[in-house]
């Protein structure tokens, strides 16, 4: 079975710094990985996903991924933050339906930008 | 656009009545989850259904029930409310593991109080 794990709960950082939020998976087989945004009072939003191909991966609001099937992580980062990117991040993976076919979520990242 | 509609955005209900939690997708997706939503807990994966009539357990079935009588419509059957059940719900809908443009999408939440 598949499953998640989001290595901090909450990550304070100041405005105009780097982050990097981190997310390791377990799998005996290929799966799809991806990262999605919650902004407060809000549903899920998409940020990036890694389906197959380059291991870098590009997303909205200069999000980036990097895929490393050796470690298996999934960690998401971004050069510079702003204060607008407060938010929860879930990391995600589902694999294919003989292999469970479950949409199984992180516990989650908070991410509190401060001025 | 694709759209994912719950029925409700904030519900009150009494311990021991039967709650109905209604989800309708738009997109023509096979695949639909429910998941409950607690702080520090994540997205925890109450059941998902990958074609109409067919649903598997997720990671905390108890207490719950499911519906899936047409390909756009999930229903969450809560069989007998209880306070520990207090929760944001969150109904998701993708194309199959198979699609190169799989991903989910997710409702607005339904906010969910047992009294």
């Amino acid at each position: 079975a598949q499953s998640v794990t989001q290595l901090d709960s909450q990550v304070p950082v100041f405005e105009e710094a780097p982050v990097e939020l981190r997310c390791n998976y377990s799998s005996s087989v290929s799966v799809y990985l991806f990262w999605y945004v919650q902004y407060p009072n809000q549903g899920l939003q998409l940020l990036l996903k890694y389906l197959s191909g380059s291991t870098l991966v590009k997303g909205i609001n200069g999000f980036e991924a990097e895929f490393n099937k050796s470690q298996t992580s999934f960690h998401l980062r971004k050069p510079s933050v702003h204060i607008s990117d407060t938010a929860e991040y879930f990391c995600a993976v589902i694999a294919p339906y003989n292999q469970g076919g479950k949409l199984i979520f992180g516990q989650g990242t908070e991410l509190s930008v401060k001025p | 656009d694709v759209k994912v509609t719950q029925s409700s955005r904030y519900l009150v209900k009494r311990t021991g009545e039967k709650v109905f939690l209604e989800c309708v997708q738009d997109m023509d997706h096979e695949n639909m989850f429910w998941y409950r939503q607690d702080p520090g807990l994540g997205l925890r994966l109450i059941y998902f259904s990958y074609d109409v009539k067919m649903k598997e357990k997720g990671d905390i079935p108890e207490g719950y029930s499911v519906s899936r009588e047409k390909k756009e419509r999930f229903s969450l059957i809560l069989e007998s409310a209880s306070t520990n059940q207090t929760s944001m719900y969150l109904c998701a809908s993708s194309p199959p593991y198979s699609s190169l443009n799989t991903e989910a999408f997710f409702g607005q939440g339904t906010r969910l109080t047992v009294v």
